[in-house]
């Protein structure tokens, strides 16, 4: 069965430094991969997705990630994180099954980013 | 132009009760899906719906349903509300150009079983 895998469920670091969210995932097939953010209180929203091409893609508010097919991984970076980047983050793929584009989410990464 | 809404925000349901959530897609989406997010976890899949029909069914029991109007807005029903079906619901819509490959979410609807 596909699954997602998020290695952090609690990240806290101070304003300025650098952030890694690991992903991994379990699919033979092509994917389609996401992360998204959930700000407290708002509803999810999409930092940055891959579907094919460079695998390293840019989103909104300065995150990236890196999709690397041979480790089945699709990490998320920001090289300096603000206070405002305090939220949960969910790395998602959608692997599109018999024509169902369901999305298999990871179970989320706390972040709390310290001023 | 207007995001995908949801409604009621809060509900409080007791056992063996049955709920009816109401997702209204993003302009110009035609396709819903309908996820389950307990307390702790990511969005789990409940199932899609596509010009009206079920596209797709994660593993979820009978007694949830759901249906696609015209319009494409949509309806999640739950029937013998268990404590554990306490929850985020969230509803996703998908425009067509992308097929169901990018979702939009809605802000969701907190059910709450006692």
């Amino acid at each position: 069965a596909q699954s997602v895998s998020q290695h952090n469920h609690h990240v806290i670091l101070s304003e300025a430094a650098s952030l890694e969210l690991g992903c991994n995932y379990s699919y033979g097939g092509t994917v389609n991969l996401f992360w998204y953010v959930q700000y407290p209180g708002q509803h999810l929203q999409l930092l940055l997705k891959y579907f094919s091409g460079d695998p390293l893609v840019k989103g909104i508010k300065g995150f990236e990630a890196e999709f690397i097919k041979s480790k089945f991984s699709f990490n998320l970076r920001k090289p300096s994180v603000q206070w405002s980047d305090t939220a949960e983050y969910f790395c998602a793929v959608n692997a599109g099954s018999s024509g169902t584009y369901k999305y298999i989410f990871g179970t989320g990464t706390r972040l709390k980013v310290l001023a | 132009e207007t995001g995908v809404t949801q409604s009621p925000t809060h509900l409080i349901k007791t056992r063996g009760q049955q709920v009816t959530l109401r997702c209204s897609s993003q302009s110009g989406h035609n396709t819903v899906s309908w996820y389950q997010q307990a307390l702790g976890q990511g969005p789990q899949f409940i199932f899609q719906y596509y010009r009206e029909e079920e596209n797709g069914r994660g593993n979820f029991p009978p007694r949830f349903s759901g249906l696609q109007f015209p319009n494409y807005s949509s309806e999640l029903n739950v029937n013998a509300l268990e404590l554990d079906d306490s929850a985020l619901y969230l509803c996703a819509s998908s425009p067509p150009q992308t097929g169901a490959y990018e979702q939009y979410f809605g802000p969701g609807t907190r059910l709450t079983v006692t």
